[in-house]
């Protein structure tokens, strides 16, 4: 079955840390993504990669990077958090295609104070 | 720019009851259209997929047809379970962005 493993559950940062989030897949998929989720806002795309070594931005990627070395590992970089970074976090993955399902992982809930 | 909306939540229903969620969009090409369900403490999954006009994806009692004229894919179940309770998401994906794009979300909850 496809697996996505977010690597913390839930995180407590303090302003102005360097944030990695770590999320890898165990299904050979191409695309990767990373999405915040808010209330009242659904989920909103920060980058998202085709490939390896790819990545393209989405809709808010400011205050966001990304790194991906490897096909299974995509990693989310918050280069000097801050409290409005606090939110939930959920990586997926997708075969390719625009048509391809996306697979979720459980979600990170990161708290910046 | 593609977009959907969701109607307000959350729901309330009792067991049993009729569930409808309406879902509508803009787009600009031809959509694929998807509804993700997020249970409690869980990620988003898949529940049902309609890649063109009139199909109907179907899935645990769910269905929701593609309707071009309207631009909705309204989610219906005819009789809810308590095991239902979660949020539902209503998503396009295009081939001109390549990108999935959701809706905000409703919650069901169905009380017994």
């Amino acid at each position: 079955d496809v697996k996505v493993t977010q690597s913390s559950r839930y995180l407590v940062k303090r302003t102005g840390e360097k944030v990695f989030l770590e999320c890898v897949q165990d299904m050979d998929h191409e695309n990767m993504f990373w999405y915040r989720q808010d209330p009242g806002l659904g989920l909103r795309l920060i980058y998202f990669s085709y490939d390896v070594k790819m990545k393209e931005k989405g809709d808010i990627p400011e205050g966001y990077s990304v790194s991906r070395e490897k096909k299974e590992r995509f990693s989310l970089i918050l280069e000097s958090a801050s409290t409005n970074q606090t939110s939930m976090y959920l990586c997926a993955s997708s075969l390719n295609g625009f048509n391809s399902p996306l697979h979720f992982g459980n979600g990170t809930r990161l708290t910046v104070t | 720019g593609d977009s959907v909306t969701q109607m307000e939540g959350p729901v309330t229903l009792s067991e049993e009851a009729f569930l409808t969620i309406n879902c509508t969009y803009t787009a600009t090409g031809y959509p694929s259209l998807f509804w993700y369900v997020q249970y409690p403490g869980e990620g988003l999954q898949l529940l049902l997929k309609a890649t063109k006009a009139d199909d109907k994806g179907s899935n645990k009692g769910f269905e929701a047809t593609y309707r071009k004229e309207t631009t909705s894919f309204h989610l219906e179940k005819g009789s809810v379970q308590v095991s239902d309770s979660a949020v539902y998401f209503c998503a396009l994906a295009t081939s001109n962005t390549g990108k999935l794009i959701f809706g905000q979300g409703t919650t069901l909850q169905v009380k017994p």
